[in-house]
């Protein structure tokens, strides 16, 4: 069984600019979930879709936004980049949600110059 | 606001012996928890998890101890081997809902476990 699929694996941009990432989930699961890591902050949830819909939401600006198609895959997308974005994305998902284990792509790494 | 603290940074152990990872949280709304084991360059990979209502879950090596009323839990690796060696995530989730909805998964900082051979 194919795992999550992150697309690209790096990404080098530079202030003001947006960025797109991409996630296909593992077949058959409806979750996906986004996730920021960075040296100083560790981990940190981004928001979830289930069904197109985004369900839950972390303490994130409105400049980080996703969106989840028919066929489960996500993308999450970053306008008016800042330096501070720059960082390990990571999306996983999960058969129902947030409530189960998550499944982790490789991630990718978006640097901000 | 940290909801979930693994206070210690790094673990060193012996091959063969016991590693015990403990991890602390604050929102009493967690009801599930998890432990994830992750190497550089990839992304986390899930191990054990155990939910509120157990004090107890074990798989293989692998045992995770929850103390509601202490908001603590462990992950103790018995025996330790030199591929254990990576950083572990601690993380929790809740509250769970039916409709799955407000709800937020969150990760400790890591703690970087070293077997030595």
């Amino acid at each position: 069984k194919a795992g999550v699929t992150q697309t690209p694996r790096y990404l080098i941009k530079t202030r003001g600019q947006q960025v797109t990432l991409s996630c296909s989930p593992i077949s058959g699961h409806r979750s996906v979930s986004w996730y920021q890591q960075t040296p100083g902050q560790g981990l940190q949830f981004l928001f979830e879709y289930f069904s197109e819909t985004q369900r839950n939401k972390g303490n994130f600006p409105g400049r980080f936004s996703g969106r989840q198609f028919s066929n489960s895959r996500s993308e999450m997308n970053v306008s008016t980049l800042e330096l501070g974005d720059s960082a390990l994305y990571l999306c996983a998902s999960s058969p129902l949600g947030l409530g189960q284990p998550q499944h982790f792509g490789d991630g990718t790494r978006l640097s901000i110059l | 606001d940290q909801q979930v603290k693994q206070n210690s940074p790094s673990l060193s152990v012996q091959e063969g012996r016991i590693s015990i990872l403990n991890c602390d949280y604050t929102n009493s709304m967690f009801d599930y928890f998890l432990w994830y084991k992750k190497y550089p360059a990839e992304g986390p990979t899930f191990l054990i998890s155990i939910s509120s209502i157990k004090d107890k879950n074990e798989d293989g090596r692998f045992t995770v101890f929850l103390n509601k009323s202490a908001k603590h839990l462990s992950l103790h690796i018995v025996p330790s081997q030199p591929g254990d060696s990576a950083v572990y995530f601690c993380a929790a989730s809740g509250p769970t809902t039916y409709t799955g909805a407000n709800s937020k998964l969150t990760f400790g900082k890591g703690i970087t476990l070293s077997v030595r051979p």
